[in-house]
């Protein structure tokens, strides 16, 4: 089953405390990315990456890291959560697609991050 | 850079009637994909519908439809036949078409649709 798979789900944290998110697709997708979702804002792209080793900042990239070592694979980090750090994030991937053609994002479960 | 608004953050609907929630968009581009999004109480983002700006056609999925407006920059969603499994937050996401490039979701704020039986 095509499927993005993000862990964990649920997190309560500490401010400073680093901590790991991850995500992996099994549909072969060159392009992968993180959102956060807020309460009256939507969903904002934090990172994203067109291929291994290759990343970039999205709308919000401040206080988060993310590494794409495998095709299948893009953790988001946090190396020092803070309180607005608290959100609902969700990967999402896709094929880049060439010419005329819409891509449709997967996306992922979404994890209820908490930092308190 | 491209935003998305939608100016109804709650509305409800009776079972069996018909709703439309609306979306505008501001950009530059002129080739882009339109989406809306349904996210129940489970968090999933479930893709609802899409739309490619350069065909004229409004598209339909079921009982989804939407009315596209590329002069106006309209990309509104009908639900006919509501049911209560469409209770869900509705999102609307603007994509611009880039051949290869990056596949950034612009999303709107959303709009909580309450179907009441």
């Amino acid at each position: 089953e095509a499927q993005v798979t993000q862990n964990p789900r649920y997190l309560i944290t500490v401010t400073g405390k680093k901590l790991t998110v991850t995500c992996s697709q099994n549909m072969n997708h060159e392009y992968m990315s993180w959102y956060r979702q807020d309460p009256g804002l939507g969903l904002r792209q934090i990172y994203y990456s067109m291929n291994v080793e290759v990343t970039d900042k999205g709308d919000v990239p401040e206080g988060y890291k993310v590494s794409r070592k495998e095709k299948r694979n893009f953790p988001l980090i946090l190396e020092s959560p803070s309180p607005n750090q608290t959100s609902l994030y969700f990967c999402a991937s896709s094929l880049l697609g060439q010419g005329r053609g819409i891509t449709e994002a997967f996306f992922g479960q979404g994890t209820r991050l908490t930092v308190v | 850079a491209q935003t998305v608004t939608q100016s109804q953050p709650e509305m409800s609907v009776q079972e069996a009637e018909t709703v439309t929630l609306s979306c505008t968009y501001d950009t530059s581009e002129s080739n882009y994909y339109l989406f809306w999004y349904k996210q129940p109480p489970s968090r999933q983002m479930i893709l609802v519908i899409r739309q490619e700006a350069y065909k004229q056609q409004n598209a339909t999925e079921n009982r989804f439809s939407v009315n596209f407006q590329k002069a106006a920059k309209s990309f509104s969603l009908k639900i006919s036949d509501s049911q209560l499994g469409d209770t869900a937050m509705y999102f609307c996401a603007f994509m611009k078409h880039s051949t290869g490039s990056a596949r950034q979701l612009t999303f709107g704020s959303g709009t909580q649709l309450t179907v009441l039986p």
